[in-house]
């Protein structure tokens, strides 16, 4: 079965930083979507951005970025010029089956 | 604001209680899906419906169930309740469930619910 591993729990950046979320699966399939969800204090789950596997290209969205190394199934979120705003659960999950598999999230926390 | 709608906001029931939450996806999607969420955890899927029929199931409970009518919204029913159900409900849509392109997974989340059970 397909899982997501998300290690880092909590990370922590300086406002105007840069950070990296990282994110594992596991697979065999060789065509899948991967995605970031944000979730801040609100509660609201928010698309951050979208990779589809048989794209070479790095996804980017404004500060948003993805670095992903399908061999290695990894899938990292780096976040620039971090902003207060950023402050939220990120959660990281395969597409498969239809279905989304969920990490466990890591907590991100913004120092101004 | 993704388009898909959740009531109520808030609710408040006590144990042994029925409660249903309803949702209303965003305009074209065919596809609705439930989740879980305790405090300070991760996402749990419940269920999906697709254009009115049960897609796939996860870890929904014999006292919970669902259903997408003809117009495409769709009700969780919440039965027997029990403290432990007490948590964030989200509904989410896609375009579509079945087509394995990106509108299969894109999901778009509604405000959720957050249920209260004393």
């Amino acid at each position: 079965a397909q899982t997501v591993t998300q290690s880092q729990p909590e990370m922590s950046v300086q406002e105007a930083e840069t950070v990296t979320l990282s994110c594992t699966y596991d697979t065999s399939e060789s065509d899948y979507y991967l995605f970031w969800y944000k979730q801040p204090p609100s509660r609201q789950m928010i698309l951050v951005i979208r990779q589809e596997a048989y794209k070479q290209q790095n996804a980017t969205e404004n500060r948003f970025s993805v670095n992903f190394q399908k061999a290695a199934k990894s899938f990292s979120l780096k976040i620039s010029d971090s902003q207060l705003g950023d402050a939220a659960m990120y959660f990281c999950a395969y597409g498969s089956n239809y279905q989304l598999i969920w990490g466990a999230g890591t907590k991100l926390i913004i120092k101004p | 604001d993704s388009g898909v709608t959740q009531t109520p906001k808030h609710l408040i029931t006590a144990t042994g209680q029925r409660v249903t939450l309803r949702c209303s996806p965003r305009s074209g999607d065919l596809s609705v899906y439930w989740y879980q969420q305790s405090l300070d955890q991760g996402l749990q899927f419940l269920i999906q419906y697709y254009n009115g029929e049960e897609r796939a199931k996860g870890n929904i409970l014999e006292r919970f169930s669902a259903q997408q009518f003809p117009d495409l919204h769709s009700e969780l029913n919440l039965s027997s309740l029990e403290l432990g159900d007490s948590a964030l409900y989200f509904c989410a849509s896609s375009v579509d469930g079945t087509s394995g392109g990106p509108d299969s997974y894109e999901q778009y989340f509604g405000p959720g619910t957050r249920l209260t059970v004393t």
